[in-house]
């Protein structure tokens, strides 16, 4: 089945520092996305992809759609310590509305 | 906008009860909405894809008759989780679209967490 490929699992920053995780497949899709989650709370959509090539930021966070449509990558810059929680990659393939987790990138930051 | 409630955000029951959890969202109407089960230090797995007015669509593995589905509105969706036992623990988590922001965003409920004793 499709699986997407996240990385790295975990990050231990100091604040302050950028960040850069990201996503790979097999398979090809035509939308990435990326979420943050909260311990005890839902997934809150980060940033949404609809093109190869697409690079969108939203404040300090930076995401691109890989050319390939196989990837993503998601970038944050100037890390503070409210970034702390865990970073999920997802995709959408063509003709379906199933959305595919990555397996997740936990982030610590350390004051 | 695009925001979606789920009701309770915890719950705590015996063996063998049945537990209804509910999926809306407030300021849209969704005629799709999804089910997510989350275990402890893992990712989202979808359960179920609901559809207003017809039958869910569930995934490979999940029991139709364990994990009931119910989307009678297109702002409310409910799993219920009949005859539970202590496997059954774990955070569930329901999305929907929304049509103003696109088909392909999914907006996510705070989750429920399940503990069945």
């Amino acid at each position: 089945g499709q699986q997407l490929n996240q990385s790295p699992q975990s990050m231990f920053i100091q604040e302050g520092e950028d960040v850069s995780m990201n996503c790979t497949s097999s398979s090809i899709f035509n939308t990435w996305l990326w979420y943050k989650q909260d311990p005890g709370e839902g997934p809150v959509l980060l940033i949404a992809l609809y093109k190869a090539g697409e690079l969108t930021s939203n404040g300090r966070l930076t995401a691109q759609f890989g050319i390939t449509r196989k990837d993503s990558f998601l970038n944050i810059s100037a890390s503070i310590p409210s970034d702390v929680g865990i970073y999920f990659c997802a995709a959408l393939s063509y003709n379906t509305d199933k959305l595919i987790f990555g397996t997740g990138t936990r982030l610590q930051v350390f004051p | 906008g695009a925001v979606v409630s789920q009701h309770p955000s915890r719950v705590i029951c015996k063996s063998g009860t049945s537990v209804k959890i509910e999926c809306r969202s407030l300021d849209f109407q969704a005629t799709t909405m999804f089910w997510y089960r989350q275990f402890p230090k893992k990712s989202l797995m979808l359960m179920a894809t609901s559809n207003e007015g017809s039958k869910a669509t569930y995934e490979q593995g999940v029991e139709k008759d364990k994990f009931l589905i119910n989307h009678a509105s297109l702002t409310l969706s409910t799993l219920t989780v009949t005859s539970a036992h202590p496997e059954d623990s774990s955070f569930y988590i329901c999305s929907a679209r929304s049509p103003v922001t696109g088909d392909n965003e999914q907006f996510f409920g705070p989750g429920t967490r399940l503990t069945v004793l």
